[in-house]
């Protein structure tokens, strides 16, 4: 089983829909775990992190569920902008202290269609 | 404005040469990391750098060399390229739990061809 495993997408949604992205982990040991987007050709950039009481970011929320293993990701009321790549992001101690290593999933394609 | 530079932007290299990735950052942060995307295969870890004087290796460290020049500097070094390496080249650096960015914040990328 892989560390991070997302969605395969692409998702293609018109504007103003709700869209869910939903990501497993592997290791028990994951501390921390993110959301991140990534437009084309451009860096990967946080979008939220992701509390295990849930946490929402205007139209963003996003669930943790430790038992299952499980993140999600709502997004609400697409918009354009929107169009990206999202990544699954979990991280958990390596080695030394205070060193910490980002797993990341390979990433699910939105398109926001007009 | 504040955070990861990466150089060069792009470059290509023929098979054998060597070259160095630079990364800096002005975050203060003490963690800095080097990641390489290829298509299909998300973000891999090649090394990281804990704190200034340690370095690790990651998932994918063979054929790389790394060096923690300071706290600001990771450059990463390519001794003999092969086509293999040819990928996105990514630096990152990562703050303190509480601090005003405990995610990681990325350079803009290095794209390379080795042919």
């Amino acid at each position: 089983r892989k560390e991070v495993e997302q969605d395969p997408g692409p998702f293609n949604v018109p504007e103003g829909a709700t869209v869910a992205f939903n990501c497993t982990y592997s290791n028990s040991a994951s501390q921390s775990f993110f959301w991140y987007r990534q437009d084309c050709r451009k860096e990967p950039k946080l979008l939220m992190s992701v509390y295990s009481s849930g946490n929402e970011d205007g139209r963003f929320t996003a669930q943790l569920n430790r038992a299952s293993q499980y993140i999600s990701l709502l997004i609400r009321d697409s918009k354009l902008s929107d169009s990206a790549t999202y990544l699954c992001v979990v991280s958990r101690p390596y080695s030394g202290a205070g060193s910490y290593q980002l797993t990341f999933g390979k990433g699910t394609k939105l398109s926001v269609i007009p | 404005n504040a955070g990861v530079t990466q150089t060069p932007k792009f470059q290509v290299l023929k098979t054998g040469q060597s070259m160095t990735l630079q990364c800096a950052q002005d975050m203060n942060h003490n963690s800095m990391y080097w990641y390489r995307q290829d298509p299909g295969m998300g973000l891999r870890l090649i090394y990281y750098s804990a704190s200034e004087g340690t370095t690790d290796k990651g998932e994918v460290p063979n054929g790389y060399n790394v060096s923690r020049l300071n706290k600001r500097e990771f450059s990463l070094r390519l001794e003999s390229a092969a086509p293999s390496q040819t990928s996105v080249y990514f630096c990152a650096s990562r703050g303190l739990k509480g601090g005003n960015n405990y995610g990681y914040t990325f350079g803009s990328g290095t794209r390379l061809t080795v042919v």
